[in-house]
Parts: C-alpha cells; sequence; structure tokens
C-alpha cells in the first residue's frame, strides 16, 4: 500500500528562521512528488511537482527537493504570510490519483 | 478564471436527510476527484472519475455515489447522511496522467 508521511505535523518559526518540511514516502513506483499549501477554509494550491531524484524547484522563499526516499520543502527567511498547511502527495500508478500525506501547519510569528 | 466551482459553500443536514454536492470545472480537464479532510486524516479520496463516463471507488466511498454529468460535471451525493459524515469535501481536477490538481474552495458539511 502507497504511504505518504510528513513530519513535523506542526512547526513554529520566527521569522527569518529557515527550516525544512519533510515528506518520505513509501509508494511502488513513483511518477511525480507534489507540493500543496492550503490556506484555512480555502483548497489546496499548487506549488511544485518534482519527477526525479535530484531534481529541485525553487519559487519565491520556498525550494523542494527530491530523492529516492523522501523530498523537502525548505523555507528560507520566512514571512508571517507564508503560515499555512502544506501538503505533499505522490503520483503513482498508471491513472492520475495522488496519495497525500496528512499535511504541516507552519506558523510564523513576527 | 473559474477553475473548479463547488456549491454549496457550507450545509448542515440532519441524520437520514440526503444532498448533492456540486462540482464543475472549465479548464477542460479528464480526470475529476471528491476528497474530504478530516482533522488529523488528511485528505482522503471518495470517488474519482478518469473521464467522462467513468467513475471509481476510492479509499472511503461508503456511504456516497457520484454522477459524472458530463465532461464539466461530477457531483457526489449522500443518500442517507450520518454524523460521521461531517468534514470538508473538496473537488479536484487534473488532466490524465499525473499532473497537478486544481482543487476548489470546499463544501464545509455538519450532520447533527
Amino acid at each position: 500500500e502507497d504511504q505518504v508521511t510528513q513530519s513535523p505535523e506542526a512547526l513554529r518559526l520566527q521569522e527569518g528562521e529557515s527550516s525544512s518540511l519533510n515528506c518520505s514516502y513509501t509508494v511502488s513506483g513513483l511518477r511525480g512528488l507534489f507540493w500543496y499549501r492550503q490556506d484555512p477554509g480555502k483548497g489546496p494550491e499548487f506549488l511544485f511537482t518534482l519527477y526525479s531524484a535530484g531534481e529541485e524547484k525553487e519559487k519565491e522563499r520556498l525550494k523542494a527537493t527530491l530523492t529516492k526516499k523522501e523530498s523537502f520543502l525548505h523555507i528560507t527567511a520566512p514571512k508571517p504570510e507564508d503560515s499555512a498547511t502544506y501538503l505533499c502527495a505522490a503520483h503513482t500508478g498508471a491513472n492520475s490519483k495522488l496519495t497525500f500525506g496528512k499535511g504541516i501547519t507552519l506558523s510564523v510569528r513576527p | 478564471n473559474a477553475g473548479v466551482t463547488q456549491t454549496p459553500k457550507f450545509q448542515v443536514l440532519k441524520t437520514g436527510q440526503s444532498m448533492t454536492l456540486q462540482c464543475a470545472q472549465d479548464m477542460n480537464h479528464n480526470s475529476m476527484y471528491w476528497y474530504r479532510q478530516d482533522p488529523g486524516m488528511g485528505l482522503r479520496l471518495i470517488y474519482y472519475s478518469a473521464s467522462e463516463g467513468t467513475t471509481d471507488k476510492g479509499e472511503v466511498p461508503n456511504g456516497y455515489n457520484v454522477s459524472r454529468l458530463n465532461k464539466r460535471e461530477f457531483s457526489l451525493r449522500l443518500e442517507s447522511a450520518a454524523p460521521s459524515q461531517t468534514s470538508v469535501y473538496f473537488c479536484a481536477s487534473s488532466e490524465t496522467g499525473g499532473y497537478g490538481y486544481t482543487f476548489g474552495s470546499g463544501t464545509r458539511l455538519t450532520v447533527v
């Protein structure tokens, strides 16, 4: 059974304090690893897709990386507006279904 | 730039009542999905439709039915609502082949 595990469940940072969010996966044949951001009361919003080990993608203060067993979302010098829940998901198999982790709730204090 | 539109945004039902959650997308996507999101459980797939005319069960299909009315619309029906179905429901769509999903803004359902 495909599994996606995110850690920690919650993370509190001071503004400017860089850190990383972890997403580990145990799946049969990863075809893509997705990161989403979800704000309270809203639907998840797409951030990145990574397809192969060693791949990296960046957007503003966020950088996503992928290895054969896990993905990291690095947050550099975060700001309070980066506070949200970050979800990762794995795509496996021939159809389009994604398996989601439970998410990491990030709080950034001014 | 509507994307994925869900209605209603909020609903309160009594146990045993029925209702249909509506979802429509305007991106010409082939695949559509219904998820529920509960605290500590993450997003769990209820049903999905890989293409118009097809539907398949996901992880938690019991108590739900779906209809892929056409390429744009995918509805979720609760025939006899139970308190365990209190949740936030999200509809999503994607191109076939594992591209990123586009999510709707959700329906917050409370069953009393």
